[in-house]
């Protein structure tokens, strides 16, 4: 069975390190969500891709966080400097198009020290 | 804002029924969708209603109410396994198929 694909799972960094996620959708989903999900609360949406083109970066706080699909296929995001607050558990998720269901990664669990 | 309210935790026996409430603004609402989460794993989907009325699949089913802006998932006969957070999102006109999501209902099966 297709699944979204994430790494790494697990990362530990000091603040003012930069750190990166890579996702790597379900074949032939052109939607791509980047979601953080502080513990306890609901995921919330960062950026949307539609293909390699940005929809939605409304949430994405642009002074440090950085998001790309170069190929409307996998995606990266960045964040630099990390700060304390980004401990989050940081999820990707696909869907065959903008209007249908996502299907999630397993997630990076990122520490900030 | 675009709240969506769902009880923060339920605990519930192995072997009986549970219903989980989820609450939200009306305006401009486009689906509802719920999914299960287990610690320190993804959500998983399990239902999607656009709508009125209740949709079943298997042990689990969900109801919605357009014009309440309410919906329910309901779990039965519950097993120990089905312990996890129960994620209410609801998508929005005009917001290119983000889910908004609550914070979760953390439910715990007790024997």
């Amino acid at each position: 069975e297709a699944e979204v694909a994430q790494s790494p799972r697990y990362k530990i960094t000091e603040k003012s390190q930069a750190v990166a996620f890579w996702c790597d959708p379900i074949s032939g989903h052109a939607t791509l969500y980047w979601y953080r999900q502080i513990l306890g609360q609901g995921p919330e949406l960062l950026v949307q891709f539609q293909d390699e083109s940005v929809v939605d970066d409304s949430q994405l706080p642009k002074d440090r966080f950085s998001a790309e699909r170069l190929k409307g296929v996998d995606s990266t995001l960045k964040i630099q400097p990390a700060e304390l607050g980004d401990s989050a558990m940081y999820l990707c998720a696909s869907s065959l198009a903008v209007a249908g269901e996502q299907f999630f990664g397993p997630g990076t669990r990122l520490t900030v020290l | 804002g675009q709240n969506i309210d769902q009880p923060t935790e339920m605990t519930a026996t192995e072997g009986a029924i549970v219903q989980i409430n989820c609450t939200y603004q009306t305006s401009g609402f486009n689906g509802l969708f719920w999914y299960q989460q287990h610690a320190g794993e993804a959500p998983t989907f399990l239902s999607y209603n656009v709508l009125d009325g209740l949709e079943e699949k298997g042990r689990f089913s969900s109801f919605l109410s357009r014009s309440k802006g309410y919906s329910y998932l309901l779990l039965k006969e519950l097993q120990m396994k089905d312990s996890a957070s129960y994620l209410c999102a609801v998508t929005f006109t005009g917001g290119g198929n983000k889910l908004t999501f609550g914070t979760g209902t953390q439910l715990k099966v007790e024997l």
